[in-house]
């Protein structure tokens, strides 16, 4: 099955500096790639999410970058805010029925005022 | 608040004891899905449920779980003879069933303590 690598497991940025986590992927066959934010006691919320015949996607400071033939895809954050303090989590799925998702385990980011 | 909704927000059992979790999906959302989450890791797939059929188990869905939909609308995961490595989050989400899109929206979960 498919196996999503993610790094760095923590990541301390100053307020206004940009923050990258990156993933990689084992399953050349997935085609669908989120990233979720998860704020403490709450739940995961899509912030972006990729497919497979895009290389590069923006919304405002996010943006994610996809590389099908190294197979990894990672999510930057410009201008970063105290309110980007969360774990984030990469996520792949492959075509099928069920497409669920197989998810990184997580960056803790911080940003320091 | 219209998006999924999971009940309990939290569950504390003793080990041994049967316990049951609900989930209301986004009520136009044909696909439900069931994670676990422990602490510092991601969610982990446990089972997906298209309509009311339940078509996908992960090898992590012991014979003491067991998942249901009836009727295609909310869905509950039962856990029987609970064990401590039972302890964990179990997430909730729903999809449209649309083609090409996997976009899932999660509940804030179940958050399970067995003693």
């Amino acid at each position: 099955g498919e196996n999503v690598e993610q790094h760095p497991s923590t990541l301390s940025v100053q307020e206004g500096d940009s923050a990258v986590i990156k993933c990689t992927y084992s399953d050349s066959a997935s085609n669908y790639f989120p990233w979720y934010k998860q704020e403490l006691g709450k739940r995961p919320q899509l912030i972006i999410d990729i497919r497979s015949n895009v290389g590069e996607k923006k919304d405002q400071r996010i943006a994610v970058t996809l590389n099908k033939t190294a197979k990894h895809f990672s999510l930057h954050i410009t201008e970063t805010q105290p309110e980007d303090s969360a774990v984030y989590f990469c996520a792949a799925s492959m075509p099928g029925s069920a497409r669920q998702l197989t998810f990184g385990s997580g960056t803790q980011l911080t940003v320091l005022p | 608040d219209t998006g999924v909704s999971q009940d309990p927000r939290h569950k504390i059992t003793k080990r041994g004891q049967n316990v049951t979790f609900r989930c209301d999906p986004i009520s136009e959302h044909n696909r439900l899905y069931w994670y676990r989450q422990t602490l510092g890791q991601g969610p982990e797939f446990l089972t997906y449920f298209q309509n009311e059929a339940q078509l996908e188990k992960s090898r992590l869905l012991s014979d003491r779980f067991s998942a249901e939909r009836p009727k295609g609308s909310f869905s509950t995961l039962e856990i029987q003879r609970t064990e401590q490595g039972d302890s964990a989050m179990y997430l909730c989400a729903s999809s449209p069933s649309r083609e090409k899109t996997a976009e899932a929206f999660f509940g804030q979960g179940t958050r399970l303590t067995v003693v």
